[in-house]
């Protein structure tokens, strides 16, 4: 079984600044992937970035890059000069293998509460 | 391009009535689910399938049911409505490939069960 922990429930932070949101895991598995997520007020998913296990290098999304520290388990989000749109709840999420050897369904963290203060 | 299509967009039912959830993707995903989202919880995984005709259960799939007869659609079945399953759910689907690709969310729908 996979676990994630997010351990900001919520961050204000200055427009413009950098911001780094918290996410470790757990899991037994070699093989697996790392996401983020953000949920606007309007209550959509949107995917914003993804991690191979296996890539070594850091996933980087214009403004989103994952600092992926695999011995730490940690894959926190960073986002580069915020704006008054990156306020919105934020996601880290992990897919495995399943039985089948394809990938499993998500497990999510329980979030972050990103508000971004002018 | 509609993505993944849930409906409705909100419910309100009666403690024992039953409904169906729709969620219905055009990508051609072999990979669906159902995730349901309580205040403070995140999303955790309710059913999956991974294609027609096979389904498995999440963290959480006591009260609901689902199937899968076609590629694009996978309905959520509420059989008798508890106060307890009052959240938002998410479909989500995603392509069968090697790896971990993202999944792709429908818009939600907000069940009250009152």
């Amino acid at each position: 079984a996979q676990k994630i922990t997010q351990t900001q429930p919520g961050m204000f932070v200055q427009e413009k600044e950098a911001v780094t949101l918290d996410c470790t895991y757990d899991t037994s598995d070699q093989s697996y992937g790392l996401f983020w997520y953000k949920q606007p007020s309007s209550g959509e998913m949107i995917f914003l970035i993804y991690q191979g296990s296996y890539d070594e290098q850091n996933a980087t999304e214009g403004r989103y890059s994952l600092n992926f520290q695999k011995a730490r388990k940690s894959a926190n989000l960073v986002i580069s000069a915020s704006q008054l749109g990156d306020s919105a709840m934020y996601f880290c999420a992990m897919r495995a293998t399943d039985s089948g050897g394809g990938a499993d369904g998500l497990t999510f963290g329980k979030g972050t509460h990103l508000i971004i203060q002018p | 391009n509609a993505g993944v299509t849930q409906t409705p967009k909100f419910q309100v039912l009666k403690t024992g009535q039953s409904m169906t959830l729709q969620c219905a993707q055009d990508m051609n995903h072999e990979y669906m689910s159902w995730y349901r989202q309580d205040p403070g919880m995140g999303l955790r995984l309710i059913h999956y399938s991974v294609g027609a005709g096979i389904t498995d259960q999440g963290e959480v799939p006591n009260g609901y049911n689902v199937s899968r007869s076609t590629t694009e659609d996978f309905p959520l079945r509420l059989l008798s409505a508890a106060p307890s399953q009052t959240s938002v759910y998410f479909c989500a689907s995603s392509p069968r490939t090697g790896g971990f690709p993202e999944a792709f969310f429908g818009q939600g729908t907000r069940l009250t069960v009152v």
